[in-house]
Formats: structure tokens, sequence, C-alpha cells
């Protein structure tokens, strides 16, 4: 059973700081690693996508892989209350047609 | 380029009814998949088509059942509806390996 896991929150971060959010996942064969914004009622939106060990920027957001250690996190720097939101880390276990397997988020609260 | 539609955005229904869901994907995407999200499963994947033919399967009842047509449009039926079928249906479409979703059907089964 591939699993991907998150620890749920709330992540409570003040405005201006760096929230870091975390995810592990079993499958030492995965190949791709996204990150999704859900707001309250709304659909996920993809922010990230890495495919390689190390970082990627975009904009205040960084995600960072460790295929060794099997984990992906997201940084997301100058955090606004705008980034309030549930961020869902997300994993293809094989490259090509396999689907997406989902952590069940984390909830993040800036403070302003 | 405008993005996946689904309709209808919100559903009631009651016990034993059945329902069909429609998702347009992205123009050019040829992958849909389909997800159920509720409070305390999250998402979880139900099947994914690419060129009319399913290409993965999710671990539900066969009550859920789903097709796509050559336009790539695609539609999930869920049949039998349970209680326990209320949830958020989203459907996601696909060049490559990314994703992109729509904004989903709330279904509430009375």
């Amino acid at each position: 059973q591939k699993e991907v896991e998150q620890n749920s929150g709330p992540l409570s971060v003040p405005e201006g700081a760096i929230a870091s959010l975390n995810c592990t996942y079993s499958d030492r064969g995965s190949q791709s690693f996204f990150w999704y914004r859900q707001y309250s009622g709304k659909s996920p939106e993809l922010i990230m996508s890495i495919y390689s060990n190390g970082d990627k920027e975009d904009g205040r957001f960084t995600a960072q892989l460790n295929k060794a250690s099997q984990y992906v996190s997201l940084l997301i720097r100058d955090s606004q209350p705008s980034d309030s939101a549930t961020y869902l880390c997300a994993v293809v276990a094989y490259s090509g047609n396999t689907p997406l397997v989902f952590g069940k988020g984390t909830r993040l609260s800036v403070i302003a | 380029k405008a993005g996946v539609t689904q309709t209808p955005r919100y559903l009631i229904k009651t016990r034993g009814q059945q329902v069909t869901l429609s998702c347009s994907p992205i123009s050019g995407h040829r992958s849909v998949s389909w997800y159920q999200q509720t409070p305390g499963q999250g998402l979880q994947f139900l099947f994914e088509y690419f060129s009319e033919t399913q290409r993965n399967k999710g671990n539900f009842p066969g009550r859920f059942s789903g097709r796509q047509f050559s336009n790539s449009r695609s539609e999930m039926n869920v049949s039998t509806l349970e209680l326990g079928d209320s949830a958020l249906y989203l459907c996601a479409s696909s060049f490559g390996s990314e994703q992109f979703f729509g904004p989903g059907t709330r279904l509430t089964v009375l």
C-alpha cells in the first residue's frame, strides 16, 4: 500500500515568518512529487512540482526533495494570511501511468 | 486556456438513486482522473481515463463507474446511492504528470 504521510496540523505561523510543511512517502520508487493548495470549500490548486533531489524555488515557495530519506517539503517565505489553507502533498509512484497518491493535508494558519 | 469544468456543481439526491457527473478537461489534455474527497478520508482516487480507455482504477465498489468520450470529456456514474457517498467529487485533467483540478461537484445524499 503506497502511503503519503503529512502532519494534519494546524500549523500556525505569524505573518512574515517561514512556514515549513513536510511530507514522507513509503514507495522508494516514487518519481514525481507535487504540492497542492486547497482553500476551504475550493478544489486543489497545483503550486509546485519537483522531480529531482534538491531545491526548486518559485516566488515565495521552495520545494525540497530528498529521495534517500523519502521526504519532500514545502517552504513558504514571508507567509501571508492569504496563504492560510490546507496543503496537500501528492506522489506518483513510477513514471508513466500510475495515479497520484495524496496525503491528507496539513492545515496552515497564518496569523496577522 | 480554459480550465477544467465540472457539472453540476451541486447535487442533492436520496438513497437508492443514481447520479451522473460530467467533466470537461483542459483543451489538449487526454487524461482525466476522478477523485472523491471527504473530511475523514481525504482525496481518494476513483479511476483514470486516457483516450477513452480506463487506465487505472481505485478501490471503490462497482457502483462507481465512468467513461470517456472521443473529445476527452468524461462522466462518472454512481448507482444505488448510499449516505456515505456524500462527498466532493473532483475531476482532474493532465497532459503529462501534472494534474489540474476542476471546481468539483458537491454531492449530498439524504
